[in-house]
Parts: C-alpha cells; structure tokens; sequence
C-alpha cells in the first residue's frame, strides 16, 4: 500500500536556523507530493507540491524535491522565523487515481526567538 | 469566499454517548473528505463524498461511524455510540471536481472529539 513517513519530531530550532524535515514514501505507481503546513488554530493548508520526479515545489521560502531514486521528498528552508512555528505533514496522492491524499503523521516545528 | 467550516471546534462526551460532527465545505466543491488524526499520529481517511454518493469509504472503523451528505452541500459525521479510542480530530477537506481538481485538498480547521 502507499504510505509516507516524516521524520518525529518536535523539531527546535532557533530564528535564522537552517530547516530540514524529511519525508519518504512508498508508493505503487507514480504519486504526486505534498507537503501541507498547520498553524496553531487553523486547518491544514497547502505549502507546496510536486507533481514528478525531479520537480521542485517551493512556496514561502520553503522547498522540497521530488526524488525518485531515493523516494523522498524533504522540506527545506534556509532561515526560519518564529512565524513558521507550525505542524508540517507530507502527503502523496497517485496521479489519475481518485486523489484522495494519504498523509504522514506531521512534525511539530517550534522556532524560538 | 468562505472557506471549509467544521462545528463544534470540540465535544467532549462520555463513552457510550453520540456525537454529531459537521462539515460545510466550500461552495461548488464536489468532493468532501473526513479524515481523523489521533494524537501525534498521521492523519487517516475515513471516506469521500462526490456529491451527494459515498465514493470511498474504506477508512471507516466500523458501523458506529456514519456519514452523511445531504444534497451533496453539508455533510455529517456521527458516531454512535462513541467508544475512548474515537477520540482524536476529526478533519474535513473539499475539492473542486472534474478538471479542476489538482490533488489540492481544502481544509477545516478540525472538531477535536474527546471521549471520557
């Protein structure tokens, strides 16, 4: 079956620090990726996605890369803020299938000041 | 536009009780999704409506859940009776249908259910 796993988290970081939250997957077929970003108090919404291999999605100054040969697709950022304080999930969907996302267990990120 | 809305933000029951949980997703979205995330676990698919049908239901535990979508606009979700390991948030997400769908899911912000 498909599947994502996310690295455990909460991930701790300092303002400024470099971000990386890893995400592999197993799928049959040819999925396309996600990751989905949830702020305190809000619901999952969409950060960035890729839809083939090699494809890099950005958004916010995140990104991620679609890896075929090591099946990952791990979230990026340079210089996070405290304002990225947040839960990330990964998710594939399988491409002309019914969409429905299947969906990693999220990784806390906490940025302090 | 409005977005997805989900009421009550929380219920807390005992075991035993019912509870009815409700989605109204963006307007015009044909597809209607209700996943659960139990703490610090991933986020499992329960069933998706197209329109007013049942698509999938594949994710749903067992015959306490039911879920319905009335003139495919709102949908319900009850469980009855609830048992402690329903406890957990309860999401749902729309779609837009046909060509317009991407792999794109929009979400509510969740109703967390705790079951004493």
């Amino acid at each position: 079956g498909n599947s994502v796993t996310q690295m455990e988290g909460p991930v701790t970081l300092s303002e400024e620090a470099f971000l990386t939250i890893n995400c592999t997957y197993t799928a049959t077929g040819y999925p396309s990726l996600f990751w989905y970003v949830q702020y305190p108090g809000e619901g999952l919404q969409l950060l960035l996605k890729a839809t083939k291999a090699d494809d890099k999605g950005s958004n916010k100054g995140f990104e991620a890369t679609y890896r075929k040969e090591t099946t990952s697709f791990h979230l990026e950022k340079g210089s996070v803020q405290v304002s990225d304080s947040a839960v990330y999930f990964c998710a594939l969907t399988l491409s002309g299938g019914s969409y429905i996302p299947t969906f990693g267990r999220g990784t806390s990120l906490i940025v302090h000041p | 536009e409005a977005g997805v809305t989900q009421f009550p933000s929380h219920s807390v029951i005992e075991k035993g009780q019912t509870v009815t949980l409700r989605c109204d997703p963006i307007s015009g979205h044909d597809n209607l999704y209700w996943y659960r995330r139990v703490m610090g676990k991933e986020i499992k698919f329960l069933l998706h409506f197209v329109k007013e049908s049942k698509q999938d239901e594949s994710g749903m535990p067992n015959n306490r859940f039911l879920a319905e979508r009335t003139g495919g606009t709102y949908s319900t979700l009850k469980v009855q009776p609830a048992e402690l390991e329903d406890s957990g948030v309860y999401f749902c997400a729309s779609s837009p249908g046909g060509t317009g769908r991407t792999g794109e899911l929009f979400f509510g912000e969740g109703s967390r259910l705790t079951v004493l």
